[in-house]
């Protein structure tokens, strides 16, 4: 079974532009979510998203949004780039919300210069 | 959330077992205790979960204590890929607005010496 993809994996954008990350779960995984994770503030839940709904939502700004499609793929996207979005994107599948384990990807390198 | 209390960094040889202790004195009744690391350049990756017992998978031990307030990670034999940031986490399976989200910490840098 192929483990969960993020595209692209690298990505230099500058400030006040925006940007869109996909992450295509594992098959049959339905519940999808995102962390960023920097060197000073460790990792951080962005949102899941479960049947194409967002589920939970962690502490961004709403510059941060996101959404999943009906094969359950997912994308989020940054709009008005700071040089504090810097960092590396991760996305997790699970087969459903809840105790399941969750399936990362190798994350996105977004640099914002 | 509830939290969890992880030494910032441990040592062991290689071939030799490893004990990652976590302290989670405020753990709920609904938390289950699970444990995640992070292999450099990589996204975390699932180690081991459990609620009570003592749980054994291929890759380590999860020992739980009777009141729940403390756990440990037991790495049998650890090789130089067991290198990693290990992270030890509490999930609420009560379905309210936390279900699904992971807290990580700053978790336990683990270095192995060949």
């Amino acid at each position: 079974k192929a483990g969960v993809t993020q595209t692209p994996r690298y990505l230099i954008k500058t400030r006040g532009q925006q940007v869109t990350l996909s992450c295509s779960p594992i098959s049959g995984h339905r519940s999808v979510s995102w962390y960023q994770q920097t060197p000073g503030q460790g990792l951080q839940f962005l949102f899941e998203y479960f049947s194409e709904t967002q589920r939970n939502k962690g502490n961004f700004p709403g510059r941060f949004s996101g959404r999943q499609f009906s094969n359950s793929r997912s994308e989020m996207n940054v709009s008005t780039l700071e040089l504090g979005d810097s960092a590396l994107y991760l996305c997790a599948s699970s087969f459903l919300q809840g105790v399941y384990e969750q399936f990362f990807g190798p994350g996105t390198r977004l640099t914002v210069l | 959330d509830a939290k969890t209390t992880q030494p910032n960094s441990m040592e062991s040889n290689e071939e030799e077992p490893v004990h990652l202790p976590c302290n989670h004195s405020t753990i709920s009744g609904t938390d289950y205790i699970h444990w995640y690391r992070q292999l450099p350049s990589q996204g975390p990756e699932y180690v081991i979960h459990g609620l009570t017992s003592n749980v054994n998978n291929r890759m380590a031990s999860l020992a739980i204590a009777e009141d729940r307030k403390s756990s440990t990670l037991i790495l049998h034999r650890a090789t130089l890929r067991d290198a990693a940031v290990y992270y030890c986490i509490l999930r609420d399976v009560d379905r309210g607005s936390t279900l699904g989200r992971l807290y990580f910490g700053r978790g336990t840098q683990l270095t192995v010496w060949p």
